[in-house]
């Protein structure tokens, strides 16, 4: 059963434009959702959150808005840079669930010169 | 480096014999996870540690595996009678959290067991 799923295996976009990750989950009992880059080689660095009470949350270049109502996250990036190719995790937890996150597949984002 | 640390990062190892792993996390961290991560998927949850009590194992634990935190710092997660299917990247995190409150992960850079 897959609770948080990325449905795109991979993304190019050139450099300087928006990139769009997307992430659907099925469980309505989520209440904090995470997203991750990993580059090859290296362990998942945390990169943004957001609660379920917000829709929108900012940090630079990353913005990721949450749909509560159609079970979806995405996160974007602008402008997106060569540095930026890397494999992107979206991750959900509940409140009381001891801070366990639930990971999806994972997009894996090249962004070309 | 006050990161999060595995040891070994590489483990190759015959089918049926046992290995070990350690994870150091982040001295004032007191939750501890493990997950294991295939190709091509995400990091699955296998347990976690709130200081030294084992508070939850997913069912991919089976029993050939166990995890200790003995005194609530370091962590080993131990592989009994390895099949070719425990072939993964085993991820180490922890986190400082309060109650229930979810905080962000910090991982290591993980330690890959390859089962000939």
């Amino acid at each position: 059963d897959q609770q948080v799923k990325q449905n795109s295996p991979s993304l190019s976009v050139q450099e300087g434009r928006i990139s769009i990750l997307n992430c659907d989950y099925t469980n309505s009992m989520f209440d904090y959702f995470l997203w991750y880059k990993k580059y090859p080689a290296e362990g998942p660095t945390f990169l943004i959150s957001i609660s379920s009470i917000k829709d929108k949350n900012e940090d630079g270049r990353f913005t990721v808005f949450l749909n509560k109502s159609a079970k979806h996250l995405s996160l974007h990036i602008v402008p997106s840079q060569p540095g930026d190719s890397a494999v992107y995790f979206c991750a959900a937890s509940r409140y009381n669930q001891g801070g366990k996150l639930i990971f999806g597949q994972g997009t894996e984002l090249s962004v070309k010169p | 480096d006050t990161g999060v640390s595995q040891d070994p990062r590489h483990k190759i190892t015959k089918r049926g014999q046992n290995v070990t792993f350690r994870c150091d996390p982040i001295s004032e961290h007191n939750r501890l996870y493990w997950y294991r991560q295939t190709l091509g998927q995400g990091p699955e949850f296998l347990t976690y540690f709130q200081n030294e009590a084992q508070l939850e194992k997913s069912r991919l634990l089976s029993d050939r595996f166990s995890a200790e935190r003995p005194k609530g710092s370091f962590s080993t997660l131990e592989i009994q009678r390895t099949e070719q299917g425990d072939s993964a990247m085993y991820l180490c995190a922890s986190s400082l959290a309060s109650g229930q409150n979810t905080g962000e992960l910090f991982f290591g850079e993980g330690s890959r067991l390859t089962v000939l």
